[in-house]
C-alpha cells in the first residue's frame, strides 16, 4: 500500500513569492491533515479535511494561507505571499476515518524562504 | 489551552531501558498517542492509549494515567536504530460530532549511544 505521497520534498523561495504543496493521502483515506513543523517543534495543525469539507481551519492564517481538497482526494497548501517566518516543514497526513486514532504521515515539504 | 511537558533531549546506551516522560494539560481529552520521527523523516504512529494502564507492543511500551494527565513511553533493548525524536500528542475533540484532532508536544530528541 502506498503511503501518503507529499511534493515537492524541498522548496526554496524569496520573500513576498508565492508557494504551493501537493498532497496525495492514501487510499480510502476520507480525513486529510496539513500540519506545519517548525525547527525542534512538534507538527502543529493547520487545516483539517473531512472528505472535501475543511472541518477545522481554526489555526490557519488566513490572509496568506489557502488550502482546497478538490473531489475530496488530492490536496493543496497554498501560501501567498510567502513570509521568512513561513520556513518549516509542511506535513500532510491522513486516516481512514475521523475518529481512527492513527495519522499516517507524509514525508513533509521544507520550505525555505530567503 | 492545552499544553504538554516533555524532556526535551534523553541519551541511553545501547541494549539499556528509557522511559520518556509526558505530562498533559487539556480539556476534552480522549487519549495520549506517541510518534517517532528520524531526522527528515514522517512521524510514525508507535502507540494510543485511551484508558489507565500498560500497552506493550514489542520492544515499545507506553502507559496512561488519566488522573495525573501523565504518561510514558518505555524502549527497551535499545538499538542504535531507536536514534530519533519521540512526541507524546493529547487527543481531544467531540466524541459526538465522531470528530478529534491531535496536539503535539514539542518532542523528545533521544540518543542511543554505543
Amino acid at each position: 500500500e502506498a503511503g501518503v505521497v507529499q511534493s515537492p520534498r524541498y522548496k526554496i523561495i524569496e520573500k513576498k513569492q508565492p508557494v504551493a504543496f501537493w498532497c496525495n493521502p492514501i487510499s480510502g483515506h476520507n480525513t486529510l491533515y496539513w500540519y506545519r513543523q517548525n525547527l525542534g517543534q512538534g507538527p502543529e495543525l493547520l487545516i483539517r479535511y473531512e472528505n472535501e469539507e475543511a472541518v477545522d481551519d481554526s489555526q490557519l492564517p488566513k490572509d496568506r494561507f489557502s488550502a482546497e481538497r478538490l473531489k475530496g482526494v488530492d490536496s493543496t497548501l497554498k501560501i501567498q505571499p510567502a513570509e521568512l517566518g513561513d520556513s518549516a516543514v509542511y506535513l500532510c497526513a491522513s486516516s481512514p476515518t475521523p475518529a481512527a486514532y492513527e495519522q499516517y504521515f507524509g514525508p513533509g515539504t521544507r520550505l525555505t524562504v530567503t | 489551552g492545552q499544553s504538554l511537558e516533555q524532556p526535551s533531549e534523553v541519551t541511553a546506551v545501547e541494549g539499556a531501558i528509557v522511559q520518556i516522560n509526558c505530562t498533559y494539560q487539556t480539556s476534552g481529552f480522549y487519549g495520549l498517542s506517541w510518534y517517532q520521527q528520524h531526522d527528515g523523516g514522517a512521524p510514525t504512529f508507535l502507540s494510543y492509549n485511551a484508558l489507565d494502564g500498560l500497552e506493550e507492543t514489542g520492544r515499545f511500551s507506553s502507559f496512561l494515567s488519566r488522573s495525573d494527565s501523565y504518561g510514558y513511553l518505555l524502549l527497551q533493548e535499545l538499538q542504535m536504530k531507536d536514534s530519533a525524536s519521540y512526541f507524546c500528542a493529547v487527543r481531544m475533540g467531540n466524541s459526538g460530532a465522531g470528530s478529534y484532532q491531535l496536539t503535539f508536544g514539542k518532542g523528545t530528541k533521544l540518543s542511543v549511544i554505543p
